[in-house]
Parts: C-alpha cells; structure tokens; sequence
C-alpha cells in the first residue's frame, strides 16, 4: 500500500519557537494534502488541505499566519508552526490523497508536538 | 453539512466478549465512502475497512465484520471474540468527493484478560 511518512515523529520546542513537520507520500503523488491536529482524549479535527501549487485552505478557527502549510510539490508537504505556545502542543497528522485515485487517503504517522 | 456520531465514548470487555463499535452518519452526498480505523496508543492509525455507498454488502474479515445500513445511516464494526490486543481507539470516518475525511469522536475500547 501507499505510504505517508512524517518528520520528525516527535519535537520538544521552547516557547516562542517555530517548528517545522514534513509529510511525505513515499511512492505516489498526492495531489490533495490534509493537515490534522488531535489533542489527547479526543478526535482528528482538520486543520488545512493543502493543494500542489496553491495557497492551502484553513478551517474555521485556525490561524493560517501561525500555521504555515508548503505544499511545494506532489511529494511534500510541510506545516511550520510559528511562535509556538504550550497550547499548540498536540499530535499533528498529515494525510495524502492519491492523484488520480479512487479517493484513496492515506495517513502518516503523525508528529507529536510539545512546546514547553 | 457532513457529520459522525460515535455515541459510545469509551467500553470496556473482557476477553473473548464480542464488541459492537457504532457510527451513524449525516450527508446530502450521495456518493461517499466510510472507514474505519484504529487507534493504538503510539497514535498511528491504522486503516480497517472503506466502504462506498453504492456497496451495502457486510464485511467480514477474521474476527472483524461490518454491517452497513444506508436506511439508518450507519456502518456498525463488532469485534468477535476480543482480545486484549483490541485495545485502542476507534475511528469511524465519512468521505466524500475530495475533501478531507469526517472524523467521529472515537471510542476508546478496553479489553480485560
């Protein structure tokens, strides 16, 4: 099967930094990234898609100056963090779609985020 | 407006019970596919099942199986003679066309030896 890989799969930051995640579909081009955010105990709510070669779409409610999203090629895609805050730790999971495909997704490993 | 409700927040078993996981749906789509995944504490998830609407056939695959109702909107998972390795979250989830997945609240299920 297709596979999403995430860098890094965990970071510890100070207040105030800016981190950044990539996600990786590893032998197939994605047209269509989407960004989740999940804190503990409860569900993946989407953050942002992010289509090759256009300015990604945010959700209601999210930040798009505080969350970057690259997605500068069918392979790559990254989320940078800016400024981060104690509240912005969370486990972030990237999810690819297929180009081409009959609706596949699939799902990286997710990164886990803790800003100190 | 897309919507999945997993009412039951958390269930506990022991071992060997059999579980059934419900997911009942919204949409005006039409076409659209459901999934299931699995959530084991290293937080990947780890894909179950989709389905299309057009297919309401059951599924079964070893002690997994899913009964797809359209008439009440849901995609039920029972989990047949459960096993301690069962233990995790479970996702139901809704896509349609190319957004992104619609994702339940989860139910956390324990298994007991």
């Amino acid at each position: 099967g297709a596979v999403v890989s995430q860098h890094p799969s965990w970071v510890i930051c100070k207040s105030g930094t800016s981190v950044k995640i990539e996600c990786r579909s590893l032998d197939f081009q994605a047209t269509t990234m989407f960004w989740y955010r999940q804190f503990p105990k409860q569900s993946l709510m989407l953050m942002a898609t992010s289509n090759e070669g256009s300015k990604a779409t945010y959700e209601q409610g999210v930040e798009k100056d505080k969350f970057l999203i690259n997605h500068a090629s069918l392979t790559l895609s990254t989320l940078t963090v800016t400024s981060a805050h104690p509240e912005d730790s969370s486990f972030y999971i990237c999810s690819a779609r297929l180009a081409g495909g009959n609706n596949e997704r699939f799902f990286g490993p997710g990164t886990r985020l803790t800003v100190l | 407006a897309q919507k999945v409700t997993q009412a039951q927040t958390e269930i506990s078993v022991v071992e060997k019970e059999d579980v059934t996981l419900d997911c009942v749906y919204e949409t005006r789509d039409t076409t659209y596919y459901l999934f299931w995944y699995k959530q084991p504490p290293s937080g990947e998830l780890v894909f179950l099942i989709r389905r299309n609407s057009f297919d309401e056939q059951n599924e079964i695959s070893g002690r997994y199986s899913w009964n797809f109702q359209k008439s009440t909107s849901s995609f039920n998972f029972t989990i047949t003679a459960s096993q301690v390795v069962d233990s995790a979250v479970y996702f139901c989830a809704l896509g349609t066309g190319r957004r992104a997945l619609t994702f339940g609240s989860g139910t956390r299920l324990q298994v007991q030896p």
